[in-house]
């Protein structure tokens, strides 16, 4: 199965910055996703990052805020803008498995990257 | 709307007790099913997953779970529990949304197994 590697595992940020982290993965995909785990809570999808096309972010989040990049089919970035407090969460990138059957369906997922804003 | 729902935020059990966690959904179409477990500063990891045939789905570390679907269910379960299960546990449904395929995660369900 793929293997994503995510950055940077974790930091610590001053409010009003931005961090950008970084999705890499080892083959080729079509579809990556980019998730917001807040403390204590499930994951949320942030958007759907598509190579070649523009995001789609899910309903309360917005590209001025996390402006996402899909260069190519194995890298994305995901830049968390202008950060504050509330911003403190793990974020996490995913991908979809769809080779062969429909039995081989799934998904994989970074380690995270938990931000703490400070 | 399609959702998944894990009525329990804490499942409290015995080591070597038989487990359940347990997840409803609510999906238009067949439904893809999924369990993920993650541990304390640990990424989430896949433990099994429903797409078709055999309703009893057999996973990682002895898991398994059963797909009903006239109760939409697919309750999480393991015949003797360790204390080395212990950790937060999310069900996941495949939705499909303006032509994209995601997955929805539930609250998550905390499992805590005592010795």
């Amino acid at each position: 199965s793929a293997v994503i590697s995510q950055k940077p595992s974790r930091d610590i940020c001053q409010r009003g910055t931005s961090l950008t982290i970084q999705c890499q993965v080892d083959s080729q995909v079509t579809m990556m996703f980019w998730y917001r785990q807040q403390p204590g809570q499930s994951l949320t999808l942030i958007a759907t990052a598509n190579q070649g096309s523009e995001a789609t972010y899910e309903s309360g989040f917005v590209i001025d805020k996390f402006p996402i990049s899909r260069p190519n089919l194995t890298f994305s970035t995901l830049t968390v803008s202008n950060m504050s407090p509330e911003d403190s969460s793990i974020y996490l990138c995913s991908i979809r498995r769809t080779i062969g059957t429909a039995l081989n369906y799934g998904y994989t997922f970074g380690s995270g990257t938990r931000l703490t804003v400070v | 709307a399609q959702s998944v729902a894990q009525p329990e935020d804490q499942v409290n059990v015995a080591e070597g007790n038989p487990l359940t966690v347990k997840c409803t959904y609510s999906v238009s179409g067949n439904p893809y099913l999924f369990w993920y477990v993650q541990y304390p500063n640990r990424g989430l990891q896949f433990l099994l997953k429903y797409i078709t045939g055999d309703n009893l789905v057999k996973g990682s570390y002895g898991f398994e779970a059963e797909f009903n679907k006239s109760q939409t269910s697919f309750h999480l379960k393991k015949p003797s529990a360790l204390v080395s299960d212990s950790a937060l546990y999310f069900c996941a449904v495949r939705a499909i949304s303006g032509g994209y395929n995601k997955l929805i995660f539930g609250a998550g369900t905390r499992l805590a197994v005592h010795p």
